[in-house]
């Protein structure tokens, strides 16, 4: 079975800082992995995905995220963080039935 | 502008009483999602449908129901059974068979009972 998890439910940052978002993955295939974000009361937007081929993936608003296949890891980092991006981010796996599972999150905090 | 539609975004039920999220979608996707979303707890799968007239339990369906008449809908009804129903709903859609896309969610409805 598929499964991520997610280490630090909060993280804070001041603004300006690296901002590192861990993830680890567990997977019997290949794992398809993704990172989501979502400001309060809305939807979850796509950030970045893993798919195969390049291992560093870059994504929307500066984001992007290295696939280790040898740590299992698929960290999410931003050089400088910036007050627009506190929000909460989700990792996530699609499994062998084409579900999404998630981690349960982690909320950045950005000091200014 | 393709995308997927929640309604309402704000929702109060008594206790005792069934309720019924929308999820419309015009982004031609075959499957469509439900996920419950607590603080501190992530996503959880409650049900989803690959195929029009076919849905599976995901993780948490218990006193949940839904339908899949039409490829464009997916609606949750939350029933009296479901003991604990103060959450946030998020529908979403993907397409079927292809691992490396990603899922498309809706602005999501926050469900308090009162």
């Amino acid at each position: 079975a598929q499964s991520v998890t997610q280490l630090g439910s909060h993280v804070s940052v001041s603004e300006g800082a690296l901002v590192l978002l861990r993830c680890n993955y567990s997977s019997s295939v290949p794992p398809y992995l993704f990172w989501y974000v979502q400001y309060p009361n809305q939807g979850l937007q796509l950030l970045l995905k893993y798919t195969t081929g390049a291992t560093l993936v870059k994504g929307i608003n500066g984001f992007e995220a290295e696939f280790k296949k040898s740590e299992t890891s698929f960290h999410l980092t931003k050089p400088s963080a910036h007050m627009s991006d506190a929000a909460e981010y989700f990792c996530a796996v699609m499994d062998s039935s084409y579900k999404l599972i998630f981690g349960s999150g982690t909320r950045l905090l950005v000091r200014p | 502008d393709g995308g997927i539609t929640q309604s309402p975004k704000y929702l109060f039920r008594k206790e005792g009483q069934n309720v019924t999220l929308s999820c419309e979608q015009n982004l031609n996707h075959d499957a469509m999602y439900w996920y419950r979303q607590d603080p501190g707890q992530g996503l959880r799968l409650i049900y989803y449908s690959q195929i029009v007239n076919d849905f599976q339990k995901g993780d948490i369906a218990e006193g949940y129901s839904v339908s899949r008449e039409k490829k464009e809908s997916f609606p949750l009804t939350v029933t009296s059974a479901q003991k604990n129903p103060t959450a946030f709903y998020l529908c979403a859609s993907s397409i079927v068979g292809v691992r490396n896309t990603e899922a498309f969610f809706g602005q999501g409805t926050r469900l308090t009972v009162v």
